[in-house]
């Protein structure tokens, strides 16, 4: 089974300020990962996925995850916190393209970013 | 807009009635995924569909919820008998088929309410 451990359901930053949100991973294969964001009132937007290939991933606006297997971890961060990036950000990992439970994304409960002007 | 469209956007209902919601995904994408958020929580999955065949169900779709796709395209998710623990977003998404590229778009969602 797999599932995901988002650490801190709430993070403020400053505006211009590094952002880090955690994310823990367990699976009993090797992981897909994923980053989303939801604004108030929308859908969730893809902001990267990690799929086997390179460890660091980049993704829209300007953020970036790592994927480190001795951790188990899939951080995602930004250099620079910009208002607009105010929203709640969700981990999610996925068993993978075949056989059972594939396709299935498994969410962690996410973490709100507020961002301080 | 070509998005994921969901329909409606907000459902309000008393215990131990029926409710049907409508997913129209983008047109060329062949899957179609049923997701369930409730407050605090992440999406936890439902159920999806490879063209109009509903290959995955979640032990969470008791026997009160069904969805079809009958031609391949929009869906609909209808739960029956309510009950006030259904109370959720439930999100609808599509994608196109792709091992180890797939990305999935989701719709607003549709908030159901079950006084």
């Amino acid at each position: 089974a797999q599932s995901v451990t988002q650490l801190g359901s709430h993070v403020s930053v400053s505006e211009g300020a590094l952002v880090l949100l955690r994310c823990n991973y367990s699976s009993s294969v090797p992981p897909y990962l994923f980053w989303y964001v939801q604004y108030p009132n929308q859908g969730l937007q893809l902001l990267l996925k990690y799929t086997s290939a390179a460890t660091l991933v980049k993704g829209i606006n300007g953020f970036e995850a790592e994927f480190k297997k001795s951790e188990t971890s899939f951080h995602l961060t930004k250099p620079s916190a910009h208002m607009s990036d105010a929203a709640e950000y969700f981990c999610a990992v996925m068993r993978g393209y075949s056989g059972a439970g594939s396709y299935q994304l498994t969410f962690g409960k996410g973490t709100k970013l507020s961002v301080i002007p | 807009d070509t998005g994921v469209s969901q329909d409606p956007r907000h459902k309000i209902t008393k215990r131990g009635q029926n409710v049907t919601f409508r997913c129209d995904p983008i047109s060329e994408h062949n899957r179609l995924y049923w997701y369930r958020q409730t407050l605090g929580q992440g999406p936890e999955f439902l159920t999806y569909f490879q063209n109009e065949a509903q290959l995955e169900k979640s032990r969470l779709l008791s026997d009160r919820f069904s969805a079809e796709r009958p031609k391949g395209s929009f869906s609909t998710l209808e739960i029956q008998r309510t009950e006030q623990g259904d109370s959720a977003m439930y999100l609808c998404a599509s994608s196109f088929a792709q091992p180890d590229n797939e990305k999935l778009f989701f719709g607003s969602g549709t908030q159901l309410s079950v006084l």
